[in-house]
């Protein structure tokens, strides 16, 4: 089945700088890769997903790059602010109703 | 309002206590799932359901039973609670199995003493 990495466990940043959070994936197959917020008390959000047919894509300050090739993808947040503290899990599946599975997770401190 | 309603938010029970957490969604999704979260392990999978009578063990389904009778409800049954299913669980709806949106819960604490 499916096997997700995620790195880093934890990053710090100063306010108004970026941060990259990076994952691979070991299932070929997969297609859909998602990126989840989730902030203290409350569930993972969606902020943004790539498909398999897109190398990059962009929501105002983050961005989510995919290469097929080598099996991995990356969060991209530029200009951090403290409201992006969280934890942040990617996730990667298949067509064919298969299961979504979770990275470990990426807790995020922006430090102002 | 879309959204997945989890019940109880916290709770509190004994070795060998049986009880039920349950998950409603009003998005009509066929696709659910049952996660728990511990430190440094992220989201694990217990059970996930693809649609109505429906269901498959995830990672970690020791020690869980689920049913999925109606397309709206998933409720996440522990026979017998021990301390090692003490965590921080989730259900998720996803429209369907072949990738989109999964929204989440707000979360059951459960403590097993």
């Amino acid at each position: 089945g499916e096997n997700v990495e995620q790195h880093p466990s934890t990053l710090s940043v100063q306010e108004g700088d970026s941060a990259v959070i990076k994952c691979t994936y070991s299932d070929s197959a997969s297609n859909y890769f998602p990126w989840y917020k989730q902030e203290l008390g409350k569930g993972p959000q969606l902020i943004i997903d790539i498909r398999s047919n897109v190398g990059e894509k962009k929501d105002q300050r983050i961005a989510v790059t995919l290469n097929k090739t080598a099996k991995h993808f990356s969060l991209h947040i530029t200009e951090t602010q403290p409201e992006d503290s969280a934890v942040y899990f990617c996730a990667a599946s298949a067509s064919g109703n298969t299961p979504l599975v979770f990275g470990k997770g990426t807790r995020l401190s922006v430090i102002a | 309002e879309a959204q997945v309603t989890q019940n109880p938010r916290y709770l509190i029970t004994v070795t060998g206590k049986k009880l039920t957490v349950t998950c409603s969604q009003n998005m009509n999704h066929e696709y659910m799932s049952w996660y728990r979260q511990d430190p440094g392990l992220g989201l694990r999978q217990i059970y996930y359901s693809m649609n109505v009578e429906a269901t498959d063990k995830g990672d970690v389904p020791e020690g869980y039973k689920v049913s999925r009778k109606e397309k709206r409800n998933f409720p996440l049954i522990l026979e017998s609670p021990s301390p090692n299913q003490t965590s921080l669980y989730f259900c998720a709806s996803i429209p369907s199995g072949t990738g989109g949106e999964a929204f989440f819960g707000q979360g059951t604490r459960l403590t097993v003493v």
